[in-house]
Order: structure tokens, then C-alpha cells, then sequence
């Protein structure tokens, strides 16, 4: 079983629509995060989570909003999709040290 | 701002080293070198890291120049599963860690037959 999950993996939508993807992982870590990744182009950090209690923007958080549920599950959500939102989306987990982030499987998202 | 500078492609012969400079001149005293990959558009996988020495892991070497301000991952013999971009990113540790990790264009490595 995959340690870091993401739902769902494809979403096709319209514009203005409200679109929830969510991450959900057994690895036991405290910090989550959520990137999004355009064609050709690297990841780029949307929101983070150091605990259940902590919520940080990243670099292009303007448009999404996330929500914490639990150790285990942290959400991302588009309140009003636009089609510029179209992207590849990616949770990450890790511990706090300098170790390796771990990523899940990505949710294709396309807003039309 | 990019911390870090990429050749955007490389290519490698099958079973020969792949050497994938990273430069990364305005680093940071406590920030490390990692190094991920992206196997067509999977998630970014994890490689090796290091601070000032060089490491080795078993899937690669990571060697950081004395300055610090580049290093080089070795892949000591590429397969064609090895084909995929391959990102630099230096981020520091403790609290901060995560807050920075910029993954920028990457370098696209081919394995060629």
C-alpha cells in the first residue's frame, strides 16, 4: 500500500466550480505539503503544514485555501476554479530534519 | 528567486556514468544539497543528500565541492529507468525546513541504448 495517497488522481471541471483534492498518508508524519506542477516546469510550493494546528502559504497560494483534518489528511481545496488553476498537484510528507520529502502519486486537474 | 542553476538537458549512454552538475553559489551555511527525480510525471523521488561531504547511497554520489557552491550527482551506471528529470534544490534545516524547497526546471537526463 502507497504511504502517501492523493484523491483523486484526475478531475475534470468547469470553471467556477468548488474542487476539494485530498491527501492521506500512513507514514506517522507531522508535515504535509501541497505543490502544484506546470507543464515543462518545476513544483512549486501552493501550501504547508508543520502540524495539525499550523497552516502556512507558499509561494502561489492565492486561489487555493487547505484544511488540516488530522495528522494523517490534509486537503486541498479551489474555492472558484479558473482554468489557469489546470495543473499537476502533489502532496508531500516529511519529518521535521533534513530528510526526504515524500511525495504521492499527483491528481491531474483540468478546468475548463 | 532560483537558488540553484541546471543544465536543462543531458544525455548518458546505457550502463555508463551520468554526472548531473548543480550550481549553487549563494548557499547557505546551513542549508543542505538534495537531490530528487521525476520519472514522466510521477511523484518526485527522492535521490541523496548532503551538507559538506560527499555521500553515496545506493542509488547515487552526491560530491559537493569544497566551496560548497556546486555539486555533481553521479548515477555510477545509468540504465534506461534512470531517464527523467532530475531537480537540485538546496533548502535548510530544523524550523524552516520544507518553507524553501524551490524545485526549479530540473535537468532532462536521456539514457540512451
Amino acid at each position: 500500500d502507497a504511504d502517501v495517497t492523493q484523491t483523486p488522481r484526475n478531475r475534470i471541471t468547469k470553471t467556477g466550480k468548488r474542487i476539494m483534492l485530498e491527501c492521506s498518508q500512513t507514514k506517522g508524519h507531522d508535515r504535509m505539503y501541497w505543490y502544484r506542477q506546470d507543464p515543462g516546469l518545476g513544483l512549486r510550493l501552493i501550501y504547508y503544514s508543520f502540524d495539525v494546528k499550523d497552516i502556512n502559504k507558499g509561494e502561489i497560494s492565492d486561489g487555493y485555501s487547505v484544511s488540516r483534518q488530522a495528522q494523517a489528511k490534509f486537503s486541498l481545496s479551489l474555492e472558484s476554479a479558473i482554468p489557469n488553476q489546470t495543473a499537476l498537484y502533489f502532496c508531500a510528507t516529511s519529518i521535521r530534519g533534513p530528510d526526504e520529502q515524500f511525495f504521492g502519486p499527483g491528481t491531474r486537474l483540468t478546468v475548463l | 528567486d532560483a537558488k540553484t542553476t541546471q543544465p536543462p538537458s543531458m544525455d548518458c549512454a546505457e550502463g555508463r556514468a551520468a554526472n548531473l552538475p548543480c550550481n549553487h553559489s549563494t548557499i547557505s551555511g546551513n542549508e543542505y544539497v538534495y537531490w530528487y527525480r521525476q520519472i514522466h510525471s510521477q511523484g518526485p523521488q527522492y535521490i541523496i543528500h548532503g551538507l559538506k561531504n560527499n555521500e553515496t547511497n545506493e542509488m547515487a554520489s552526491l560530491i559537493i565541492t569544497e566551496d560548497r557552491k556546486s555539486s555533481t550527482l553521479i548515477l555510477p551506471h545509468a540504465t534506461l529507468r534512470d531517464t527523467a528529470v532530475y531537480y537540485c534544490i538546496v533548502s535548510s534545516w530544523g524550523d524552516n525546513y520544507g518553507q524553501n524547497f524551490v524545485f526549479g526546471p530540473g535537468t532532462r537526463l536521456s539514457v540512451l541504448p
